[in-house]
């Protein structure tokens, strides 16, 4: 049971690239979301599901898309990369009727130049 | 979802008790009070959260006020592994309502 995993760990772009934020759970959690700290900051919500096909915005969506297409994945597309994305984004995923409990993935470090 | 308002940074002594208040003056009658914490550089971590009764787990114990408007986590033997940033953060009881975090109380545990 690995919980909740996001890849790639660090990654370096360039202003206008796009990529693409995994987020994979096996908890079977019909609920997950994207969440970005930017240094000495707290998080910030970019987007949520509450299940496959059912996505919502967050705070600070502009900018990234999502899909969901299955329950297990999330992933985060950045369309067109700005340095002003630097920052490390976190996936969560919580399970249950009124899902009180998040779980956090590691993190996925970006740096754009 | 109601405000909430934390201490920027404590520091609490190795071993002892460690007492985090959080103000929630506009909290509503079906708002949780919930608290995370996120250790250097790692995800944020679930501790703790409550509706009205105190609640104790084997991380952390939660009092809130009768009135709910604020709430103090306590860690009741702190250890260095404890130094984080402690959130805490009122959210609806619907289990579709996303986390909203603050800034936090960055906790020093100190030797």
């Amino acid at each position: 049971n690995a919980g909740v995993t996001q890849t790639p760990k660090f990654q370096v772009l360039k202003t206008g690239q796009s990529m693409t934020l995994q987020c994979a759970q096996d908890m079977n959690h019909e609920y997950m979301s994207w969440y970005r700290q930017d240094p000495g900051m707290g998080l910030r919500l970019i987007h949520y599901s509450v299940g496959a096909g059912i996505t919502d915005q967050g705070e600070v969506p502009n900018g990234y898309n999502v899909s969901r297409s299955t329950t297990e994945d999330f992933p985060l597309r950045l369309l067109s990369a700005a340095p002003s994305q630097t920052s490390v984004y976190f996936c969560a995923t919580s399970g249950g009727a009124l899902r009180t409990t998040q779980y956090f993935g590691p993190g996925t470090r970006l740096l754009v130049l | 979802d109601a405000k909430t308002t934390q201490p920027t940074s404590m520091d609490c002594a190795e071993g002892r008790a460690a007492n985090l208040p959080c103000n929630h003056s506009t909290i509503s009658g079906n708002e949780y009070v919930y608290w995370y914490r996120q250790i250097h550089s790692q995800g944020p971590q679930y501790i703790i959260h409550g509706l009205k009764n105190n609640e104790t787990n084997e991380m952390a114990s939660l009092i809130i006020t009768e009135d709910r408007k604020s709430s103090t986590l306590i860690l009741p033997h702190a250890t260095l592994r404890d130094t984080a940033v402690y959130y805490c953060i009122v959210r609806l009881t619907s289990g579709n309502t996303p986390l909203v975090f603050g800034k936090g109380t960055r906790l020093s545990v100190i030797a």
